[in-house]
């Protein structure tokens, strides 16, 4: 079965430092999805990556997902206090049909020190 | 536009007593459902998942059971809580069709037994 891993599981950085997140597939992504969590809150939609070499922008976090569509990766620049969190990847099924359930992978907790 | 709810927002109960917790959707129609627990911050474990009216899957073997006896009300529900049902409770819910799968998620509810 399709699993996916995140890599760093936590991160500390101060303000202002850029950071990456990965989310890597055993199997080929069809549609990735990058989420939000705020501890104690649900999960905030941030953006979805369909095609091979695809990337989207929301502020200042940057999405991309590999050409062979195994990795994707989140990008934030200039980090804040505000992007501090968990993110979490969740991967779509491989077939089509009714089956919308979600692959997750286990967060990566971000903190951004002042 | 559309709005998921969940309630309570926070939970204790002792072992042995019932449990309903309720998720309803606004602002679309027959949509995918899904109930998910939350351990440690992270790792998002579904539990049932619900494409209409009645129709339940269930993912994992456990005390616990759902219900949908609306199109946009989905209900978690166990007739005697367990020490280990203790967690973050996620509603989330998806289009029923089209190509994209992104889930929304509600604001969770946190039940601690005692």
């Amino acid at each position: 079965s399709q699993e996916l891993e995140q890599s760093p599981q936590s991160l500390i950085v101060q303000e202002g430092k850029n950071l990456t997140i990965n989310c890597t597939s055993s199997k080929t992504l069809y549609g990735l999805y990058w989420y939000k969590q705020k501890y104690g809150e649900g999960l905030i939609f941030l953006m979805m990556l369909q095609k091979g070499g695809e990337e989207k922008s929301h502020e200042k976090i940057t999405a991309k997902l590999d050409e062979k569509k195994q990795q994707s990766s989140l990008h934030i620049t200039a980090s804040q206090p505000s992007h501090a969190g968990i993110y979490l990847c969740g991967a779509g099924p491989s077939n089509a049909g009714n089956n919308r359930k979600l692959i997750w992978g286990l967060g990566t907790s971000l903190a951004v020190n002042p | 536009s559309q709005t998921i709810h969940q309630w309570p927002a926070t939970l204790v109960q002792p072992v042995g007593s019932p449990l309903s917790l309720e998720c309803t959707v606004e602002g679309t129609s027959n949509p995918n459902l899904y109930w998910y627990r939350q351990a440690a911050g992270r790792g998002l474990q579904l539990l049932f998942y619900s494409v209409g009216i009645g129709q339940i899957s269930s993912e994992v073997p456990q005390n616990l059971s759902a219900s949908r006896p609306q199109d946009r009300q989905f209900i978690l529900s166990s007739k005697k809580l367990l020490l280990s049902d203790s967690g973050f409770y996620l509603c989330a819910w998806s289009h029923g069709q089209g190509v994209f799968h992104e889930q929304f998620f509600g604001p969770g509810t946190r039940l601690t037994v005692l």
